[in-house]
């Protein structure tokens, strides 16, 4: 089975562009949750969707959106980009909402911001 | 406000010895842990988890304890290994607040052959 996939695995933007990240969930996961990690951290929650509807967010800018289609895959998109953005964006799945049941992560989109 | 923070940034083991990792949580509200291992350049595996109900899990070669009373959730692994190198992070969430993971900063195993 596959695991979670994310697309791009890497990713090179200037700063004021915008960039869409992507996420497939395991098959028939519901929940998928967006993190940032920065080097050297651990990550830090951005978003948790759950049947399409947003059930969190961190303490990220508007700039910061997302969305969950009815195929329970998920984007992540940031606008006016900023040097800081640079980072792992991580892209976790789970059957039901996070902490109810273990939520898997995949590989992660490396974002740079020059 | 929530943290999970880690006593030990680093840690150097012999191949075959047990290790020890350390994480303490601020939130007691916290119901439910999970142990994650991240690779260089992947992203966070899953090891194990443990719900508050509990106080010990026990998983191939790795073993959770939670001791709620001082707020401290430790991962052993038995019989390290060179492929258990790796950061390994501790995570929490609390039950009908917002659903997400609060992860610490991590510990750097690193098992010397």
């Amino acid at each position: 089975d596959a695991g979670v996939t994310q697309s791009p695995t890497h990713l090179i933007k200037t700063r004021g562009q915008q960039v869409t990240l992507r996420c497939s969930p395991i098959s028939g996961h519901k929940s998928v949750s967006w993190y940032q990690q920065v080097l050297g951290q651990g990550p830090q929650f951005i978003f948790q969707y759950y049947e399409k509807e947003e059930r969190g967010r961190g303490n990220f800018p508007d700039r910061f959106s997302a969305r969950q289609f009815p195929n329970y895959s998920s984007e992540l998109n940031v606008n006016a980009l900023l040097l800081g953005d640079s980072a792992l964006y991580l892209c976790a799945s789970s059957y039901r909402a996070p902490g109810r049941t273990e939520a898997f992560f995949g590989q992660g989109t490396r974002l740079t911001v020059v | 406000g929530e943290s999970v923070g880690l006593h030990l940034p680093t840690l150097s083991v012999q191949e075959g010895d047990n290790s020890i990792i350390n994480c303490a949580y601020s939130n007691s509200a916290s119901d439910y842990f999970i142990w994650y291992k991240q690779e260089s350049g992947k992203g966070p595996q899953f090891i194990i988890d443990i719900r508050s109900n509990m106080d010990k899990r026990q998983g191939q070669r790795v073993t959770v304890l939670l001791n709620k009373t001082v707020k401290h959730l430790s991962l052993q692994i038995a019989a390290t290994q060179p492929g258990d190198s790796a950061v390994y992070f501790c995570a929490e969430t609390a039950q009908g607040g917002s659903e997400k993971l609060v992860f610490g900063k991590g510990t750097k195993l690193t098992v010397n052959p």
